[in-house]
């Protein structure tokens, strides 16, 4: 079964480091781009960036190039979305999912920054 | 690059036909044949229900059906059913080798 599983709910505070997980299992994971989406609570999806394990080619919104980084380490088919400095802004759902077209989700990681 | 727009709401009755509309630019939508759909049900990962404008994945059923005409793109679902009562995004490729989500529409099966 081709899936993703992201890792699991955090809380933080601001200021905190962060670095969430996607595990593809089931393809070629270095043959399919994984993007990162986010949702903050009750608004739409958000295009954040994406990245092709194959040769880690990045893209960014601009909206999120500088506030994340988003890598992957094809030896464990695990992609990643960092913070360095997280903002209570940063609280939201976000989802990894497969390909341009976003054939396959994970099932969300919620991060909730708070003080 | 600006999010796509579409309405925040489109209501059928059961057995009725829809269409939601997902308006870009040139630089988007009407750039390139890679317009997707997704379906969000509450508290559940959105769901991939239309790629490259008009083509429906294993599974999906095909009352679910995708066209694109310029600079927008369209979601039709026939045969409304209660289990369609979700909310939907469009999504496309844009020029910036990047990719860009629609506003959202809220389906209501009256």
């Amino acid at each position: 079964e081709v899936q993703l599983v992201q890792s699991g709910a955090e809380v933080k505070k601001p200021g905190e480091s962060l670095k969430i997980s996607c595990k593809g299992s089931g393809y070629s994971f270095t043959s399919y781009w994984i993007g990162w989406v986010r949702q903050m609570p009750g608004k739409g999806l958000e295009w954040m960036g994406i990245i092709y394990p194959g040769d880690s080619d990045t893209r960014y919104s601009p909206s999120f190039q500088g506030q994340v980084t988003i890598s992957a380490d094809k030896s464990i088919s695990t992609a990643y979305l960092q913070w360095s400095s997280l903002k209570a802004s940063d609280t939201a759902m976000y989802y990894c999912a497969r390909h341009f077209s976003f054939d396959i989700w994970g099932q969300g990681t919620m991060v909730t920054v708070s003080s | 690059q600006s999010a796509l727009t579409q309405p925040a709401s489109v209501s059928g009755s059961p057995g009725q036909s829809i269409t939601i509309s997902c308006t870009g630019t040139s630089s988007d939508v009407g750039g390139y044949n890679y317009v997707s759909w997704y379906q969000q049900h509450p508290g559940k990962a959105p769901k991939l229900m239309i790629y490259d404008v008009s083509n429906r994945p294993s599974g999906v059923s095909n009352r679910f059906s995708g066209s694109k005409s310029g600079n927008t793109a369209s979601l039709t679902i026939s045969g409304l059913q209660a289990e369609d009562e979700a909310d939907y995004y469009c999504s496309s490729y844009t020029s910036s080798s990047t990719g860009v989500f629609g506003t959202g529409t809220k389906v209501t099966v009256l």
